[in-house]
């Protein structure tokens, strides 16, 4: 079945650094869906893609929709301390409906 | 417009009992779809309710079920509790295409 797999894992960063994490998949997607979860809260959804190729920025963060259709992208500038928490992507399983397939997440630590 | 609500947000069951979760979409939102989150597995899909009908369904045993009511609120039942069923149960809402989804606080289910 479709997979997404996210790297990094984790990473750990200074305050004020830029951060870079991405999404691929096994399959084509139609949709890229970025998400940040809090401990002990729901996903929020950060920025949604909709085109390949497509770039969309919501404030700090930036994502794009890979040309492949395959991957997609996710950039945080200048991070602080707020940004901590695990970041998801996930696609549609199928163009109608909303079965989503999520990737494992990258768990971001920021450091003063 | 408020945000997905989920009730209870956390409830402690013992082995062979029956839960109901209740999820209430932003309102206008047709669609509800139910996730499990679990160290182990991340986020999987339970099923998706669209107009009081079952649109979509994971791979999850019968014990799971759920339904949709004519205002769109949504009820997930889980019957003969197992320890592995102890998870935070997501409930998400979207308009029914493969687009937004936004998700709810969650239930955390802890099964002894």
């Amino acid at each position: 079945g479709q997979q997404l797999n996210q790297s990094p894992q984790s990473m750990f960063i200074q305050e004020g650094e830029d951060v870079s994490m991405n999404c691929t998949s096994s399959s084509i997607f139609n949709t890229w869906l970025w998400y940040k979860q809090d401990p002990g809260e729901g996903p929020v959804l950060l920025i949604a893609l909709y085109k390949a190729g497509e770039l969309t920025s919501n404030g700090r963060l930036t994502a794009q929709f890979g040309i492949t259709r395959k991957d997609s992208f996710l950039n945080i500038s200048a991070s602080i301390p707020s940004d901590v928490g695990i970041y998801f992507c996930a696609g549609p399983k199928d163009n109608y409906g909303q079965n989503f397939v999520f990737g494992p997440g990258t768990r971001l630590s920021v450091l003063p | 417009k408020a945000g997905v609500t989920q009730t209870p947000r956390y409830l402690i069951k013992t082995r062979g009992q029956q839960v109901t979760l209740s999820c209430s979409p932003i309102s206008g939102h047709r669609s509800v779809s139910w996730y499990q989150q679990t160290p182990g597995q991340g986020l999987q899909f339970l099923f998706e309710y669209f107009s009081e009908t079952q649109r979509n369904k994971g791979n999850f045993p019968g014990r799971f079920s759920g339904r949709q009511f004519s205002n769109s609120r949504s009820e997930m039942n889980v019957s003969t509790l197992e320890l592995g069923d102890s998870a935070l149960y997501l409930c998400a809402s979207g308009t029914g295409g493969a687009g937004e989804q936004y998700f709810g606080p969650g239930t955390r289910l802890t099964v002894t």
